[in-house]
């Protein structure tokens, strides 16, 4: 079946570092979406990308669809200590109705 | 409601019972999603329902999961037979069904089976 790579699976970083993260899939997806998940809660969608080698920015957010659809990755920019979570990145089908999610990146922040 | 609900928050069972996790999704979504997280995991696909249709069961791991949705609402996941490898975040999520949009995530049931 279709898989996602998240890497890294973890991150520590000093507070007002930018943050790279990014997913990679042995197949194509129409559309690549970039959630956030809080300690105790469900995960929020951050970005959404509808088109190859889209690149939308959500305040110090950036994400990228890949060219060849296969592949997304999420910057973080000046990061602050709110920022701490697990981020997860997730793939649409075709069908526009099942997501395939990746393992996870979680990121930790140091004042 | 202004978004997808689900009940208990916790819940804390022993092993071989069987339990109920309750979703209330957003108002009008027609499709909805169970996903199960194991600790330190990502969200693994359970099953999938779409308005009026046969659900899509190919997610559940086991003849021990099941789920139902009344009235095109409200579903429940059922697990009999516990176990305690069934410990895990069960989430719910909603979308509004006509394809290619955004799910919207629940707080999840944390399910401890001892």
């Amino acid at each position: 079946g279709q898989q996602l790579n998240q890497s890294p699976q973890s991150m520590f970083i000093q507070e007002g570092e930018d943050v790279s993260m990014n997913c990679t899939s042995s197949s194509i997806f129409n559309t690549w979406l970039w959630y956030k998940q809080d300690p105790g809660e469900g995960p929020v969608l951050l970005i959404a990308l509808y088109k190859a080698g889209e690149l939308t920015s959500n305040g110090r957010l950036t994400a990228q669809f890949g060219i060849t659809r296969k592949d997304s990755f999420l910057n973080i920019s000046a990061s602050i200590p709110s920022d701490v979570g697990i981020y997860f990145c997730a793939g649409l089908d075709n069908a526009g109705n099942m997501l395939t999610f990746g393992g996870g990146t979680r990121l930790m922040v140091k004042p | 409601g202004a978004g997808v609900s689900q009940s208990p928050s916790n819940k804390v069972t022993e092993k071989g019972k069987d339990v109920e996790l309750r979703c209330d999704p957003i108002s009008g979504h027609t499709a909805l999603y169970w996903y199960r997280q194991s600790l330190g995991q990502g969200l693994e696909f359970l099953i999938y329902f779409q308005g009026n249709s046969a659900p899509d069961k190919s997610g559940l791991p086991s003849d021990r999961f099941s789920a139902e949705r009344t009235g095109g609402s409200v579903s429940t996941l059922t697990i009999q037979r516990t176990q305690q490898e069934d410990s895990a975040v069960y989430l719910c999520a909603s979308s509004s069904g006509t394809g290619g949009e955004t799910q919207y995530f629940g707080p999840g049931t944390r399910l401890l089976v001892l």
